[in-house]
């Protein structure tokens, strides 16, 4: 098993600019979430997906879209990139009914110029 | 709205030294409560899970414990060694939501 793999692992973007950042899990786990992490501020969550087709906001959603059409993947697009959005973004998944077994990526450190 | 505090932000402490980091949050109505660890530039690995109706949870050196009614659940350390050295985070799951809700995080240094 790869586990939870995301990709880019560094991106730097111009304010205005778009961009996908890319999550994938190869252990069948219903659900997937997105958060972001900044100094001082622990990590936030931005979008969740309980499964193909279903996902909902978090505490941060504002500037990012989501869609889940496969199990194995949770895309999260920045449609118009700014400063704000500068941090180091986490993909994370697990089993619907167990939080026992939750895997999180290594991460992606978006800067936006 | 829940609220996760972890104090203190770092802490440094010598090698071998028993240590307790601390977590509080503001709303008891929680379904569990998980400690991570993150080491820098990586992601985070879960240490222990605490369901609500549990008061401790233990896996070698560490045990955490969590009290609902106050608010609070603590992270023991004991014997550090410089491979702890890491950010600790705690996150509650909220009840009848899919949601974890972080603390900030304690950077811990341990000390050769």
């Amino acid at each position: 098993n790869a586990g939870v793999t995301q990709t880019p692992k560094f991106q730097v973007l111009k304010t205005g600019q778009s961009m996908t950042l890319q999550c994938a899990q190869d252990m069948n786990h219903e659900y997937m979430s997105w958060y972001r992490q900044d100094p001082g501020m622990g990590l936030r969550l931005i979008h969740y997906s309980v499964g193909a087709g279903i996902t909902d906001q978090g505490e941060v959603p504002n500037g990012y879209n989501v869609s889940r059409s496969t199990t194995e993947d949770f895309p999260l697009r920045l449609l118009s990139a700014a400063p704000s959005q500068t941090s180091v973004y986490f993909c994370a998944s697990r089993p619907l009914g167990s939080f026992y077994e939750q895997y999180f990526g290594p991460g992606t450190r978006l800067t936006v110029t | 709205k829940q609220e996760v505090t972890q104090i203190p932000a770092a802490l440094s402490v010598p090698e071998g030294e028993n240590l307790v980091l601390n977590c509080s949050f503001t709303d008891s109505a929680i379904y569990n409560l998980q400690w991570f660890r993150q080491d820098p530039g990586k992601g985070l690995t879960s240490l222990l899970l605490i369901q609500s109706s549990q008061r401790e949870q233990t896996s070698g050196r560490l045990n955490a414990s969590l009290d609902k009614s106050s608010g609070r659940s603590t992270l023991y350390i004991a014997a550090s060694q410089p491979g702890d050295s890491a950010t600790y985070l705690c996150a509650v799951a909220l009840q009848g939501a899919q949601k974890l809700v972080f603390g900030q995080g304690t950077r811990l240094t341990i000390n050769p």
